[in-house]
């Protein structure tokens, strides 16, 4: 069954601390794997994406991985700021000839003052 | 440039009625994705629309219905609501005929049934 799972659930971080999430899948045939923000109440904002070949990708202060292999990901935030509170998603697209994606269900991040 | 644009922003129905909600995909892109997202939840893929066909469809019932315009545009329509119909949906749109599976989201519909 493809499947995208996301810990932890909800993470609470001191604004200026770094912090990790991860993101493992078990989807087949894998196409590639998006990293989203979403604000409370707003539609998803891509942050990253990697295919199966790649490793790391970064987007300023965000850096996500990819290990094929073991099928996980990660998406590091460096230096967190109060607007980086929000919701983000784990997205794998299947590789099926059609655009058949499979969500995670996010990880709630608050960051504090 | 136009992003991807939803209407209505919110909504407040009441058991059994019906729906439309509408979007409108970024300049230049030709296919349009439906998503409901309960509250704490991931969003989950109701539909895609592609050259005015339905593509590919998620677990929902007859009751969620679409259709694609000749511009792009979409509906979604949802007919004897539930209660558990709540939530925010999704459109996302992207550009299928160049390969590009990358998705845009609008910010979405809030739909409340009472």
């Amino acid at each position: 069954k493809n499947q995208v799972e996301q810990s932890p659930q909800s993470l609470i971080i001191l604004e200026g601390k770094n912090c990790t999430l991860q993101c493992n899948y078990t989807v087949s045939p894998f196409s590639n794997l998006r990293w989203y923000k979403q604000d409370t109440g707003r539609g998803p904002v891509s942050l990253t994406i990697m295919t199966f070949s790649e490793n790391t990708k970064s987007n300023g202060r965000y850096t996500a991985t990819l290990d094929a292999d073991t099928k996980q990901s990660s998406l590091h935030i460096t230096a967190s700021q109060l607007s980086d509170s929000a919701s983000y998603i784990c997205v794998v697209s299947l590789n099926t000839g059609g655009f058949k994606t499979i969500f995670g269900a996010g990880t709630r991040l608050f960051v504090k003052a | 440039d136009a992003g991807v644009t939803q209407s209505p922003t919110h909504l407040i129905k009441t058991r059994g009625q019906q729906v439309t909600l509408r979007c409108s995909p970024k300049s230049g892109h030709d296919t349009v994705s439906w998503y409901q997202q309960a509250l704490g939840q991931g969003p989950q893929f109701i539909f895609q629309y592609y050259e005015e066909e339905e593509r590919q469809r998620g677990n929902f019932p007859d009751r969620f219905s679409g259709h694609q315009f000749p511009n792009y545009s979409s509906e979604l329509n949802v007919n004897a609501l539930l209660l558990g119909d709540s939530a925010l949906y999704l459109c996302a749109s992207s550009d299928r005929g160049r390969g590009n599976t990358e998705a845009f989201f609008g910010q979405g519909t809030r739909l409340t049934v009472v």
